[in-house]
């Protein structure tokens, strides 16, 4: 079962805008939520995580939100740089539970 | 470089066989992580390992086993392997195992099988 969704399998932006990634999920047990880079090649990096006690949590060009109530978070990344392209991974897990659950990514494309 | 070491990056074998995946965690993790990611797909978590013991069980095959060795490098062993297999398998490592302690991957093993 998808408990953690990612709608939006690809996004393009151009180079300075801001780039929306959203997420939905549907476990309300769902207490730690993390995004994940990755680049060709190679394995995800840890970018950003927020626990459920915060709605925002903010790292330089990184933020992320999270609305408990829609069973949503959303990362945000302005400005937006042609690095940044990569697929993001919205990934959650329960603090009782080991198994973290991820999305099935979004394609960021950030065009010059 | 995340520090966590996968072995082989490819692999080819045919329907049937047997196949072995290695992974090496970063240094002072205890914590190992299998993951399998088909195309298109996301992550799906197979098992984790906490100091060679098994801590948490997800989608994995009965076909799939895996065990954690006393120097923390971990195996995951896929038998009577099928097409529906081939697939990107990644393994993680972290400091505690506790959920909210993020995930160091590797790169990935890329299994087809024919």
């Amino acid at each position: 079962d998808q408990q953690v969704k990612q709608n939006s399998p690809s996004l393009s932006v151009q180079e300075g805008r801001i780039s929306i990634l959203n997420c939905d999920y549907t476990n309300s047990m769902f207490d730690y939520f993390l995004w994940y880079k990755k680049y060709p090649a190679e394995g995800p990096t840890f970018l950003i995580s927020i626990s459920s006690i915060k709605d925002k949590n903010e790292d330089g060009r990184f933020t992320v939100f999270l609305n408990k109530s829609a069973k949503h978070l959303s990362l945000h990344i302005v400005p937006s740089q042609p690095g940044d392209s990569a697929v993001y991974f919205c990934a959650a897990s329960e603090y009782n539970n080991n198994d973290m659950r991820f999305g099935a990514g979004t394609r960021l494309t950030v065009k010059p | 470089d995340s520090g966590v070491t996968q072995t082989p990056k490819h692999l080819i074998t045919a329907t049937g066989q047997r196949v072995t995946l290695r992974c090496s965690p970063r240094s002072g993790d205890l914590s190992v992580y299998w993951y399998q990611q088909s195309l298109d797909q996301g992550l799906q978590f197979l098992i984790q390992y906490y100091n060679g013991e098994e801590r948490a069980k997800g989608n994995i095959l009965e076909r799939f086993s895996a065990q954690q060795f006393p120097d923390l490098h971990s195996e995951l062993n896929l038998s009577s392997l099928e097409l529906g297999d081939s697939a990107l398998y990644f393994c993680a490592s972290s400091v505690s195992g506790v959920p909210d302690s993020p995930l160091h991957f590797g790169n990935g093993t890329r299994l087809t099988v024919t």
